[in-house]
């Protein structure tokens, strides 16, 4: 079973960048798919994107392509999401989840990021 | 994008109780569906792939059916620790896109 962990919580200005990472172990990257999921306070559950490490492929939802970048480095196992242009309702915790055997479904997941753009 | 609307978005119910959530695809997603349970500042937790399949630890209350457009996640006997919000997911097609979530309360 494969644990993630997660980079802590972000304060960030509007029109910035905040960077999260998610390290993985217990497992390696082989294989498998770091996806990233975001949740807006009170609110539901967005699928961002995701990235299989071992051919460096990533995917992203039209509505954030061209604002974010998933990457992975796997020398260290981890994963890090970028998000640019960063407004107000981009305050949101992001987790990183890693997705089944069987497959694109999330059964590993991180313990989220907090990120808050405020002025 | 496939939307997946679920119902009902809160139902009160009590312990032993029955509780039968649905979820429908704006189009066939064969069975490619999951549910998920989250509970306050917490990560969601899955709970069903693949429509029906039990994750590994999960009780055997739990179970899912359904295929192609609509879906249903059934809990047989309501136990304390399941009062939390339950969303669905499709994983059949970019962008994978969840269910608002059904929250489970306590009547």
């Amino acid at each position: 079973q494969v644990q993630l962990v997660q980079s802590g919580t972000e304060v960030k200005k509007p029109g910035s960048s905040v960077n999260v990472s998610c390290k993985a172990s217990g497992d390696t990257f082989s294989g498998y798919s770091i996806n990233w999921v975001r949740q807006a306070p009170g609110q539901g559950l967005e699928w961002m994107g995701r990235i299989i490490p071992i051919v460096d492929i990533a995917n992203y939802a039209p509505k954030f392509l061209g604002r974010v970048t998933i990457t992975a480095d796997k020398s260290t196992t981890t994963a890090y999401m970028e998000l640019s242009s960063l407004r107000s309702e981009d305050t949101a915790v992001y987790y990183c989840a890693r997705d089944h055997d069987d497959g694109n479904y999330f059964d590993s997941w991180g313990q989220g990021t907090l990120v808050t753009v405020s002025s | 994008d496939i939307q997946m609307t679920q119902s009902p978005s809160s139902v009160s119910a009590s312990v032993g109780d029955r509780v039968t959530i649905t979820c429908r695809a704006s189009q066939g997603i064969d069975s490619e569906l999951a549910w998920y349970q989250q509970k306050p500042g917490k990560a969601p937790k899955l709970l069903i792939y693949t429509a029906s399949s039990l994750q590994s630890g999960v009780p055997s209350r739990f179970s899912g059916s359904g295929s192609g457009t609509d879906f249903t996640l059934t809990i047989s006997s309501l136990q304390p620790g399941d009062f939390a919000t339950y969303y669905c997911q499709q994983a059949n097609s970019f962008p994978y896109t969840f269910g608002l979530g059904s929250k489970v309360e306590i009547k």
